[in-house]
């Protein structure tokens, strides 16, 4: 069964703030690999995936991710973070049947 | 990219009363979709996965005789949530998987159903 860990319960920042926030994963099968962000009272959104190819991923408002293989990792990063970026992360693996298996989720605050 | 509809967005219902949720899948049939429930402050967790013409497998722990799931074509799924209860209250999410090619399946989100059960 796959299963995925991330690190950061909470994290506080000012603005301009650089943004790592730590997701590791467990799955024996080929990974499919997502990053989604969900803004107080709504629902998910796609940040960025990660199927195969280039390790380091591009998403939307300007994330980033990282895969390394040999480290069952899958960090997200965004050098200079927002307060509009203020919501609930959330690290996913799929497996081929497309079930998602969630992190616990980290909550970014960004202070004006 | 594909898109997955749910309705109703949210929804007030009496203790006792059941609710019905639909969540389909509006350019692609999914034989498979997947039924999530998130509390506050908490993340998602995989409810049942509704399967096409022939009977939902539920998680442990989830009554299926409480939670039940149609999937009646390929493009729809509903969840109703029978004699509900004020602690069924939550944020209910679909999802439906889509191939993008080889093993790589990315699963495509509704928007969710919040549930109030007063």
């Amino acid at each position: 069964a796959q299963s995925v860990s991330q690190h950061n319960h909470h994290v506080i920042l000012s603005e301009a703030a650089s943004l790592e926030l730590g997701c590791n994963y467990s799955y024996g099968g080929t990974v499919n690999l997502f990053w989604y962000v969900q803004y107080p009272g709504q629902h998910l959104q796609l940040l960025l995936k990660y199927f195969s190819g280039d390790p380091l991923v591009k998403g939307i408002k300007g994330f980033e991710a990282e895969f390394i293989k040999s480290k069952f990792s899958f960090n997200l990063r965004k050098p200079s973070v927002q307060w509009s970026d203020t919501a609930e992360y959330f690290c996913a693996v799929n497996t081929n049947a497309g079930k998602s298996t969630f992190g616990d989720g980290t909550t970014l605050t960004v202070k004006p | 990219g594909a898109v997955v509809s749910q309705h109703p967005s949210w929804v007030i219902c009496k203790s006792g009363t059941s609710v019905k949720i639909e969540c389909r899948s509006l350019d692609f049939q999914a034989t498979t979709m997947f039924w999530y429930r998130q509390f506050p402050k908490q993340s998602l967790m995989l409810m049942a996965t509704s399967n096409e013409g022939s009977k939902a497998t539920y998680e442990q722990g989830v009554e299926k005789d409480k939670f039940l799931i149609n999937h009646a074509s390929l493009t729809l799924s509903t969840l109703t949530v029978t004699s509900a209860h004020p602690e069924d209250s939550s944020f209910y999410i679909c999802s439906a998987p889509n191939r993008q090619g080889g093993l790589n399946t990315e699963a495509f989100f509704g928007q969710g159903t919040r549930l109030t059960v007063v």
